[in-house]
């Protein structure tokens, strides 16, 4: 079974542009989780998208988006980028039910640069 | 709120040295799961094992097992005659029983040295 992917796997952009990044989680794995990692702030939790819909969603501003399309991929947005934003963002998924948790699996990550 | 330590920034030991890692958590659940993860230097986190609060058993697998204990909130991992192949960063995780509060603890840097 192919794992978590995620594209691109870097990018650099400047200050004030806008950026998106996918993520194809495992087949059959409906829960889409995304994570930025900074080695100040360590993993923190972005959001939580299952079936289709944001279930959860941790404390980022707003410039931060995510959606979930029907096949259970997924893309973040960041918009209107700041030097802080530089960063590993880490998808993974997990075959959450609703019901009860499951583990997750993590893609390789996006590194984000932002100059 | 649910919260993850990891007390050790940073450990570094001798190849074949038995090394633990330690985890303490937070949370007012009575249900509840943790994880521990490991981060190579390729930086894609690598799942290892997953216990929920109900099953308190300690687990072996290979050089590696897991010690749990809800009277003291901790899931400490230990890896027996370390390899150099283990260096990494060891994260910590707990999940309530919904996956919807998952919450790492900042890691731990782990150097095993020929």
């Amino acid at each position: 079974k192919a794992g978590v992917t995620q594209t691109p796997r870097y990018l650099i952009k400047t200050r004030g542009q806008q950026v998106t990044l996918s993520c194809s989680p495992i087949s059959g794995h409906r829960s889409v989780s995304w994570y930025q990692q900074t080695p100040g702030q360590g993993l923190q939790f972005l959001f939580e998208y299952f079936s289709e819909t944001q279930r959860n969603k941790g404390n980022f501003p707003g410039r931060f988006s995510g959606r979930q399309f029907s096949n259970s991929r997924s893309e973040m947005n960041v918009s209107t980028l700041e030097l802080g934003d530089s960063a590993l963002y880490l998808c993974a998924s997990s075959f959450t039910s609703g019901y009860s948790t499951d583990t997750q699996y993590f893609g390789p990550g996006t590194r984000l640069t932002v100059l | 709120a649910q919260k993850v330590t990891q007390a050790q920034t940073e450990i570094s030991v001798v190849e074949k040295e038995d090394v633990t890692l330690d985890c303490v958590y937070e949370t007012r659940d009575t249900t509840y799961y943790l994880f521990w993860y490991k981060q190579p230097p390729s930086g894609e986190l690598v799942f290892l094992i997953r216990r929920n609060s109900f099953d308190e058993q300690n687990e072996i697998s290979g050089r590696y097992s897991w010690n749990f204990q809800k009277s003291t909130s901790s899931f400490n991992f230990t890896i027996t005659a370390s390899q150099v192949v283990d260096s990494a960063v060891y994260f910590c995780a707990l999940s309530d029983n919904y996956g919807q509060n998952f919450v790492f603890g900042p890691g731990t840097r782990l150097s095993v040295l020929p």
